[in-house]
């Protein structure tokens, strides 16, 4: 799977929106941008995942930039129980996900 | 309908006894991973197998790892003769098909190795 780059950290404040970069300059035109999460003691979970246009679910919504090489997931309302590592993986032709640090996300009360 | 299951949750070994891991997919899913997460680190890839057969071992150690995936029954991680850097948390992933960019992996809770 191609590189990708994510902060470290980000915190937010309970109901607020988060916004989570992650920039994948690398980015192949067949490679899909997965995001998972993995809350503490958990396995990770899928979050959402797109290609070129921007997508919605009940967890999160992604957004892709124009020329792919950078997407924002989108926590509409931050809750106490988002707060987990996120991951950003581009997924190429490839059967195994990559995953690199992550953004670790941190919910204030 | 019962997402992975993955058991035992904790396991504590001595060093030099065998560990064995279980990995019940999710009902459907022919694929299974398996990944690593040693203390404040990543998740690592370790391998993935379809029923019967490894179709790439490449992220496991050589020596003393070992994995399968019967017909019948569960993915077995078998860790024989524990060390201590064997200590950590090990996750079983399933998919329905393998290979694709579109696909979705579904994870277990993990098993906690601590090796003594």
């Amino acid at each position: 799977d191609a590189k990708t780059t994510q902060p470290n950290s980000m915190e937010s404040n309970e109901e607020e929106p988060v916004h989570l970069p992650c920039n994948h300059s690398t980015i192949s035109g067949t490679d899909y941008i997965h995001w998972y999460r993995q809350l503490p003691s958990q396995g990770p979970e899928y979050v959402i995942h797109g290609l070129t246009s921007n997508v919605n679910n009940r967890m999160a919504s992604l957004a892709i930039a124009e020329d792919r090489k950078s997407s924002t997931l989108i926590l509409h309302r931050a809750t106490l129980r988002d707060a987990a590592v996120y991951y950003c993986i581009l997924r190429s032709n490839d059967y195994k996900l990559s995953f690199g640090a992550g953004t670790t996300v941190t919910v204030r009360a | 309908n019962a997402g992975v299951m993955q058991n035992p949750r904790h396991l504590v070994r001595r060093r030099g006894q065998e560990a064995r891991l279980r990995c019940s997919p999710m009902k459907g899913h022919s694929h299974v991973y398996w990944y690593r997460q040693l203390p404040e680190e990543g998740l690592k890839f370790m391998v993935y197998l379809q029923k019967e057969n490894i179709i790439d071992e490449s992220g496991m150690p050589k020596e003393r790892f070992s994995a399968e995936f019967p017909k019948e029954g569960p993915s077995i991680l078998r860790i024989q003769q524990v060390v201590r850097g064997d200590s950590a948390a090990y996750f079983c992933a399933s998919s329905y098909g393998g290979g694709t960019t579109n696909e979705k992996l579904f994870f277990g809770s993990g098993t906690q190795l601590s090796v003594l």
